[in-house]
């Protein structure tokens, strides 16, 4: 089976950092993304970690261990744009990819 | 480049009666296509996947149906619609054989049913 953990709500301050975690039981790991989904909108790719280890992409960084089934997305420098939902999924291979059920970030001025 | 589309963007149906939503892709060829669900305050819910023309795979048993006519058409249906029907489909596509299968999602469709 396929499990997914992610906090349901967080709140951050614009220009600060923001860490949101996520773990994850699943039965194939062929890697794993983070989608931004800005309310009544679709999801955008944000990133795909495959081996252990921090990824940087600009503000945004995702880190990766597969040992412990566990990932985490980190926004610096909030900005207000930054609200929105952050969608964990599982590459589990064969075409399909498990969603979380995404964590919501208010970020106030 | 690539496009999805979707349509339509909205729609509100009585309970009982028939669905059709329909998802081209442009710009690729033979790609992956799929079809989610997003119910109010959960997670995006993979409904069904295509690697190619009239190959379908469900992933959750129900009163939907989907069909893959074309290379880039997908087209989700139901013969008669439920209230827990109701959610944002979203159509997306990914390169086959892709490197990672990156999805790239349509603008989505919100259905209720009432």
């Amino acid at each position: 089976g396929q499990n997914i953990d992610q906090p349901t709500e967080m709140t951050a301050t614009e220009g600060a950092i923001v860490q949101i975690n996520c773990t994850y039981q699943t039965s194939g790991f062929n890697g794993l993304f983070w989608y931004q989904q800005h309310a009544g909108e679709a999801p955008t790719f944000l990133s795909y970690n495959v081996l252990d280890g921090l990824e940087e992409k600009g503000r945004f960084s995702s880190f990766l261990s597969r040992s412990k089934g566990y990932s985490y997305l980190l926004l610096k420098e909030l900005q207000m744009k930054d609200s929105a939902s952050y969608l964990c999924a599982v590459n589990g291979g064969y075409q399909k990819v498990t969603f979380g059920t995404g964590t919501k970030l208010q970020v106030i001025p | 480049s690539q496009t999805i589309h979707q349509w339509p963007a909205t729609l509100v149906q009585p309970v009982g009666s028939p669905l059709s939503l329909e998802c081209t892709v442009e710009g690729t060829s033979n790609p992956n296509l799929y079809w989610y669900r997003q119910a109010a305050g959960r997670g995006l819910q993979l409904l069904f996947y295509s690697v190619g023309i009239g190959q379908i795979s469900s992933e959750v048993p129900q009163n939907l149906s989907a069909s893959r006519p074309q290379d880039r058409q997908f087209i989700l249906s139901s013969k008669k619609l439920l209230l827990s029907d109701s959610g944002f489909y979203l159509c997306a596509w990914s390169v086959t054989g892709g490197r990672h299968y990156e999805q790239y999602f349509g603008p989505g469709t919100r259905l209720t049913v009432t």
